[in-house]
């Protein structure tokens, strides 16, 4: 199946600070999502990308599917960023999560 | 237009016990996905469903675990006879057709199952 590698595992920032979170994964996929999942554990869709760029707010994602992998860039984080961050890639229906960036905003 | 549904969000069995979760897909979404997160760990995927059909179960466990999602109501995952390493959050999403098709998962807020 196909495998789906995060980085970095943990991450923890300054309130301000950029960051950037990379997903690889193994093979052509037809869909990728980015998630973040609040310390309530609700799981929050942020962007679907399957190529190109995208903006929301402080947010930022990019996906080259040639090269398969994707960034998420958070710019100016907040204490409110903190959580897991969860790539998934869709291929035939189902969605393969990698093991997340877990981000640590201190104020 | 209501987001993707699932009750109860907590619930607590002890073992031997039968867990039923439920799923209610947005409006006018015909498939469902179930997947499971155990503690600490991202999600895996269990089951894809349409209407009175399931398309993929290769993530589910052999025994003690099933899925349906008949004509009318919600989808439900039942897990029989639990088990203290059931103990995990599940999470249902739905999509208005094959996500292949570049369709984005929509997911609910999970039943968090606690095994005593």
């Amino acid at each position: 199946g196909i495998q789906v590698e995060q980085s970095p595992p943990d991450l923890i920032l300054q309130e301000g600070a950029n960051s950037t979170l990379r997903c690889n994964f193994s093979d052509s996929v037809n869909n990728l999502q980015w998630f973040h999942q609040n310390p309530w554990g609700q799981l929050i869709n942020l962007f679907y990308i399957p190529s190109g760029t995208k903006q929301n707010g402080r947010l930022s994602a990019t996906t080259v599917a040639t090269e398969r992998y994707s960034l998420l860039y958070i710019s100016s984080s907040q204490t409110t960023d903190s959580g897991v961050y969860f790539c998934a890639v869709n291929y035939a229906g189902k969605s393969t999560f990698g093991d997340g960036t877990t981000l640590t905003v201190k104020p | 237009n209501a987001g993707v549904m699932q009750n109860p969000r907590h619930l607590v069995r002890r073992r031997g016990q039968e867990a039923r979760l439920r799923c209610s897909p947005m409006k006018g979404h015909s498939h469902v996905y179930w997947y499971r997160q155990l503690p600490e760990e991202g999600l895996k995927f269990m089951v894809y469903l349409q209407k009175e059909n399931i398309i993929d179960e290769s993530g589910m466990p052999k025994e003690r675990f099933s899925a349906e999602f008949p004509k009318e109501g919600p989808s439900i995952l039942r897990i029989q006879q639990v088990v203290r390493g059931d103990s995990a959050a599940y999470f249902c999403a739905s999509s208005p057709r094959y996500s292949g098709r570049q369709e984005t998962q929509y997911f609910g807020p999970g039943t968090r199952l606690l095994v005593l």
